[in-house]
């Protein structure tokens, strides 16, 4: 079975860094492309970026470049969302999906990720 | 870059046709073909339902059609179903190599 299955709910303070994952399985990691998609609380979704695990190519919406850092892990077949200061703001769902071409549909969707920023 | 716009809402009753239009600009939309539409239901994660402005990916109903005219795409659910009720949301490829997700649009089945 094709699945994207994403990290555990985090509880952090503002300041602090954050990593969480996205596993894939039961494809071919390196030719496919991994969005990360936020949805805060209440709201729309919100494409933050993508990335190929085949050759590292990255990009990212201009409302989250120099906010996050997208990276993968080719040997253990997962990809990365990393904060290194989170904000209040930072709380919300995380999606990871992935698409055939970086333009192409999101075929498949990670379960998300809940993100808490509070002190 | 400006989210691509729905309507807020929408709502049909049991067994009718509904639509859902996206509407950006000759940038994202009317430049590509790659135009997908995602149903997600409360606490769940998005469902692709509609890829490339009109591929059904295999599963979803055929009552799910897409189209699109100019800069504007169109979600169509016909024989409308009590399950269909749900937030659904467009997207596109653009011209700046990234994406841009609508705003959203929550049908409510009478």
């Amino acid at each position: 079975e094709v699945q994207l299955v994403q990290s555990g709910a985090e509880v952090k303070k503002p300041g602090e860094s954050l990593k969480i994952s996205c596993e894939g399985s039961g494809y071919s990691f390196t030719s496919y492309w991994i969005a990360w998609v936020r949805q805060m609380p209440g709201k729309g979704l919100e494409w933050m970026g993508i990335f190929y695990p085949g050759n590292s190519n990255t990009r990212y919406s201009p409302s989250f470049q120099g906010q996050v850092t997208i990276s993968a892990d080719k040997s253990i077949s997962t990809a990365y969302l990393q904060w290194s200061s989170l904000k209040a703001s930072d709380t919300a769902m995380y999606y990871c999906a992935r698409s055939t071409y970086v333009g192409s549909a999101f075929d498949i969707w990670g379960q998300g990720t809940m993100v808490t920023v509070s002190s | 870059q400006s989210a691509l716009t729905q309507p807020a809402s929408v709502s049909g009753s049991p067994g009718q046709s509904i639509t859902i239009s996206c509407t950006g600009t000759s940038s994202d939309v009317g430049g590509y073909n790659y135009v997908s539409w995602y149903q997600q239901h409360p606490g769940k994660a998005p469902k692709l339902m509609i890829g490339e402005v009109s591929n059904r990916p295999s599963g979803v109903p055929d009552r799910f059609s897409g189209s699109k005219s100019g800069n504007t795409a169109s979600l169509t659910i016909s024989g409308l179903q009590a399950e269909d009720e749900a937030d659904y949301y467009c997207t596109s490829y653009t011209s700046s190599g990234g994406r841009l997700f609508g705003g959203g649009t929550k049908l409510t089945v009478l």
